[in-house]
């Protein structure tokens, strides 16, 4: 299978801990984007990656978040300090055109 | 700021019966229109995106078409499998991001 696949895909942690997530994108997709979901809601964009340049962060994140996307591969989100609002689905997806593609999320539970 | 508006939010439909979904959006130069299907506890999965006004697409027993305003995505003779949440979204044209609806939830009994 050689769709986006996304690890650990359930976190559960602490309240004040850091947690990081990774994404492996579809092998040729140059564009990169996170995503959180909570229940009930749509996914709502976090940010966004054109090879390893982040070139645009939705208000939702706090400077409590920080993504990377080293040499344009898989990419990382780290949320420092979690609070139990951080509790949601975190989705990624990659393309190469329009249509974006999903992996199946990271479930993350803070307590 | 981009706008979607899904409806109904929930449908439940007996296999065999026909209905639509609607998404209603609001976007500054519409670049596409994505329609996703997504299974609980699992990541979106792509059905369609449509460009234009007077736009179709057809896989299955699902057919979306496209306005200047709205969506529709249209369930034909449904079946239990095809029991999902539904999302629309749109990418406007200053940007790449999403901007998805809270989604459709069907229901479809044998």
């Amino acid at each position: 299978d050689t769709g986006v696949s996304q690890n650990p895909r359930h976190k559960i942690t602490k309240r004040g801990q850091n947690v990081t997530f990774r994404c492996d994108p579809i092998s040729e997709h140059n564009r990169l984007y996170w995503y959180r979901q909570t229940l009930g809601q749509g996914p709502e964009f976090l940010t966004y990656f054109q090879n390893e340049a982040q070139l645009e962060k939705s208000r939702l994140l706090s400077d409590r978040f920080s993504a990377e996307r080293p040499k344009g591969s898989f990419s990382t989100l780290e949320i420092q300090r979690t609070e139990q609002g951080d509790s949601a689905m975190y989705l990624c997806a990659s393309s190469s055109s329009e249509t974006q593609y999903f992996g199946p999320g990271t479930r993350l539970l803070v307590l | 700021e981009d706008q979607v508006t899904q409806s109904p939010e929930a449908l439940r439909l007996q296999e065999g019966e026909s209905s639509s979904l609607n998404c209603s959006y609001t976007v500054s130069g519409l670049r596409g229109l994505f329609w996703y299907r997504q299974d609980p506890g699992k990541g979106p999965e792509f059905l369609f995106t449509l460009y234009s006004a007077g736009e179709e697409k057809e896989k299955e027993r699902l057919k979306a078409t496209l306005t200047k305003k709205e969506s529709f995505l249209h369930i034909t003779a449904p079946k239990p499998e095809d029991s999902a949440t539904y999302l629309c979204a749109v990418r406007g044209a200053y940007d790449y991001k999403l901007s998805f609806g809270a989604g459709t939830t069907v229901t479809v009994r044998a």
